[in-house]
């Protein structure tokens, strides 16, 4: 596609359920970023999958968010016994190589009840 | 690990005032250096890179940012704003090729511009 594809948009869960929000990234694209945008706070990075290598999830809050990325394209991150403090914008981003600039997408709004 | 930091986090001009939003990175080595901008409601858009060469980089819409190495600085510029630039801005460093390849985002500012 043309952008970086995110869904759902918003995305409303009560507290404790599990979740799982979706990136499609610009098709050629080897880098895949999650992100998250909390209210007031700058972009905390997440996780980094490049290629085939094994991902960075030096960014991962806790053992309830975890990712994967199927055949080196769409990505799901997976949140897990959802607690308020998840509450934020998930940003995905990917790019084609290391010397191009990262395309957002426009995220996914969860908002944890 | 690196480090960025946005001073001004909140600044209101007025109209054709000149802009100069600060940023400093933390690491001593190879950097890409980016300025993204979130308007209200949409998703964040690239500004302006540095990867290597002319230290004074173009972007888009008349924004400019000067990579000065002995600062550690990345400021964004931009002679005379508009209106249509309230947004919020965030500077980012890249670590080259090696460290995390990750993007390291600065906390942002938010700039409103008064007509």
């Amino acid at each position: 596609g043309a952008g970086v594809s995110q869904s759902p948009s918003n995305k409303v869960t009560e507290k404790g359920k599990d979740v799982e929000l979706r990136c499609d990234p610009i098709s050629g694209h080897t880098a895949l970023y999650w992100y998250r945008q909390s209210l007031g706070q700058g972009l905390e990075f997440l996780i980094y999958f490049q290629g085939n290598s094994a991902p960075d999830k030096s960014g991962l809050p806790s053992d309830r968010f975890s990712a994967e990325r199927t055949g080196g394209s769409v990505s799901t991150l997976t949140i897990q016994r959802t607690q308020q403090e998840d509450s934020a914008v998930y940003l995905c981003a990917s790019r084609e190589g290391v010397d191009y600039g990262y395309t957002f997408g426009s995220g996914t709004r969860l908002t944890v009840v | 690990a690196q480090s960025v930091s946005q001073h001004n986090h909140h600044v209101i001009l007025s109209e054709a005032a000149s802009l100069e939003l600060g940023c400093n990175y933390s690491y001593g080595g190879t950097v890409n250096l980016f300025w993204y901008v979130q308007y209200p409601g949409q998703h964040l858009q690239l500004l302006l890179k540095y990867f290597s060469g002319d230290p004074l980089v173009k972007g888009i819409k008349g924004f400019e940012a000067e990579f000065i190495k002995s600062k550690f600085s990345f400021n964004l510029r931009k002679p005379s704003v508009q209106w249509s630039d309230t947004a919020e801005y965030f500077c980012a460093v890249n670590v080259g090729y090696t460290g995390r390849r990750a993007l390291t985002f600065g906390s942002g500012t938010r700039l409103q511009v008064q007509p």
